[in-house]
C-alpha cells in the first residue's frame, strides 16, 4: 500500500511565524505535489516537484516555497505566515503509469 | 481553458437512491479523468477513473459516463448508502504533463 504521511496533522501558528510543512512518501514515487484545499475552491495546486531537487510552481504559489532534498520527501514552507493562509494543506505523490494521485491524511494550518 | 466545473455543490439523497455529480472541462488535451472520494479528516483517494476512448466505466454501484463531444463527464452512485456520505471531486490531466485540475467538490449526504 501506498503511504503519503503528512507529520503534522493540527497546527496553529501567529502571523509572521515560518511554518515548515513536512511530507514522505514509500513508494518511491518521482512527482510529489502540496494542495490547498478551501471550501468551495477544490484542491488548487501550490507547488510540485517532478525530481529530486526540482520544483515548479503550481496555480497559487505566492507566499509560499518548497524544498526537496531527497526523492521521499517534500516540504512546504511559509516563510512569514498569514492569516489568508489558514486552510488544509494535501501532500501528494504521483503514480504512473496512470497519474493516480496518492494523498496524505492534510494539515490543518491556522494562523492567528 | 483549464478549468474543470463540478455541480451541485451539496446533495443529498436517500438511502437507495442514485446520486449524480457532473463535470464540465474545456482543455480537449486531457486524457485521464479521475474521481476522488474524501471522507471527513481523511485524504482523497482515487475512487474510479476514466480515459477518453470510452464512453463509460463502471465498477461496483459506481460508474462514469463520459461525453467527449461535449466535453461532460458524470458519476452515478447506484444504491446510495449512508457509507458514501462523503466529499467527491472529479478531476482532469494530462498524463503527459504534471498539472491535476480539480473541481470544487459535491459534498453528498445520504440519509438513511
Amino acid at each position: 500500500d501506498v503511504k503519503v504521511t503528512q507529520s503534522s496533522r493540527y497546527l496553529v501558528k501567529r502571523t509572521g511565524e515560518k511554518v515548515f510543512l513536512e511530507c514522505v512518501q514509500d513508494m518511491d514515487h518521482e512527482n510529489m505535489f502540496w494542495y490547498r484545499q478551501d471550501p468551495g475552491l477544490g484542491l488548487r495546486l501550490i507547488y510540485f516537484s517532478y525530481d529530486v531537487k526540482m520544483k515548479e510552481k503550481g496555480d497559487i504559489p505566492e507566499g509560499y516555497s518548497v524544498s526537496r532534498e531527497k526523492k521521499e520527501r517534500f516540504s512546504l514552507i511559509l516563510e512569514s505566515a498569514s492569516t489568508n493562509q489558514t486552510s488544509m494543506y494535501l501532500c501528494a505523490s504521483r503514480g504512473q503509469p496512470t497519474g493516480e494521485l496518492f494523498f496524505g491524511e492534510g494539515s490543518r494550518l491556522t494562523v492567528l | 481553458q483549464q478549468q474543470v466545473k463540478q455541480s451541485p455543490q451539496s446533495l443529498i439523497v436517500q438511502k437507495g437512491g442514485i446520486s449524480i455529480i457532473n463535470c464540465a472541462y474545456e482543455n480537449t488535451a486531457f486524457d485521464y479523468f479521475p474521481w476522488y472520494q474524501q471522507f471527513p479528516g481523511k485524504g482523497p483517494a482515487l475512487l474510479i477513473a476514466i480515459r477518453p476512448d470510452v464512453s463509460e466505466k463502471k465498477e461496483g454501484r459506481f460508474t462514469i459516463s463520459f461525453n467527449k463531444s461535449a466535453k461532460q463527464f458524470s458519476l452515478h452512485i447506484m444504491d446510495s448508502q449512508p457509507g458514501d456520505s462523503a466529499t467527491y471531486f472529479c478531476a482532469a490531466t494530462n498524463t503527459g504533463g504534471f498539472k491535476t485540475i480539480f473541481g470544487a467538490g459535491t459534498r453528498l449526504f445520504v440519509k438513511a
